[in-house]
């Protein structure tokens, strides 16, 4: 069965810190994919990123990187030099397949990250 | 800004009661998704339409049905409202055509108080 888990439930850091958001995933499929989507307290979820099974380079986007391990089955996401603005939870998925039959998403349970300043 | 458009943002009604809640996805989009945030259950998929054609469902209660519209846009109606439907309910939208991949979007959500 696919699962997704998200093992810290609550990660609190001061400003400019580094953190890392934990993702460990289940799945029996061969072709999938993994996003991380933020959700601040203003409640909509806001697409991050989305990694393929075939493609294990790591990426960067700013502050923000992302650490794609198959044979741990992790995809874990660094924030760098934190700030009070990443305060947010942020949610792991997994979706199998591809093309338009695919986005069943399934969430893991969601960390709650907290910057203070 | 997604580009997926939910109304209404928020929503009170009382128990026994029917609602709909609407979505128009992105511009050249043709999945609608629908999810249920709880604090119980967590972000859980309802159901998939492609095209105007029911694709995937998940933990949708008979109580709540969906439907995609020829201009693409979807409704969730949700009816015999219980206190445990509270919840956020986000629309989302992929697979453009003649794109590959799945990236899905979300709307701002609808946030549905029963009481």
């Amino acid at each position: 069965a696919q699962k997704v888990t998200q093992a810290q439930t609550e990660i609190s850091v001061v400003e400019k810190e580094d953190v890392t958001l934990d993702c460990v995933y289940e799945t029996r499929d061969t072709t999938y994919y993994l996003f991380w989507y933020k959700q601040p307290p203003s409640g909509e979820l806001v697409f991050l990123i989305r990694r393929n099974s075939f493609d294990e380079q790591n990426e960067i986007s700013g502050r923000y990187s992302w650490n794609f391990q198959k044979s741990t089955s992790s995809f874990n996401f660094t924030i760098t030099a934190s700030q009070v603005v990443d305060s947010a939870v942020y949610f792991c998925a997994l979706s199998e397949g591809t093309g338009s039959n695919t986005g069943k998403l399934i969430f893991g349970q969601g960390t709650t990250l907290q910057v203070k300043p | 800004d997604s580009g997926v458009t939910q109304t209404p943002k928020h929503l009170i009604t009382a128990t026994g009661q029917r609602v709909t809640l609407r979505c128009s996805p992105r511009s050249g989009d043709l999945s609608v998704y629908w999810y249920q945030q709880s604090l119980d259950q967590g972000l859980q998929f309802l159901i998939q339409y492609y095209n105007g054609e029911e694709r995937a469902k998940g933990n949708i209660l008979e109580r709540f049905s969906a439907q995609q519209f020829p201009d693409l846009h979807s409704e969730l109606n949700l009816s015999s409202l219980e206190l445990g439907d509270s919840a956020l309910y986000f629309c989302a939208s992929s697979a453009r055509q003649g794109s590959s991949g799945n990236t899905i979007y979300f709307g701002e959500g609808s946030w549905l108080t029963v009481v």
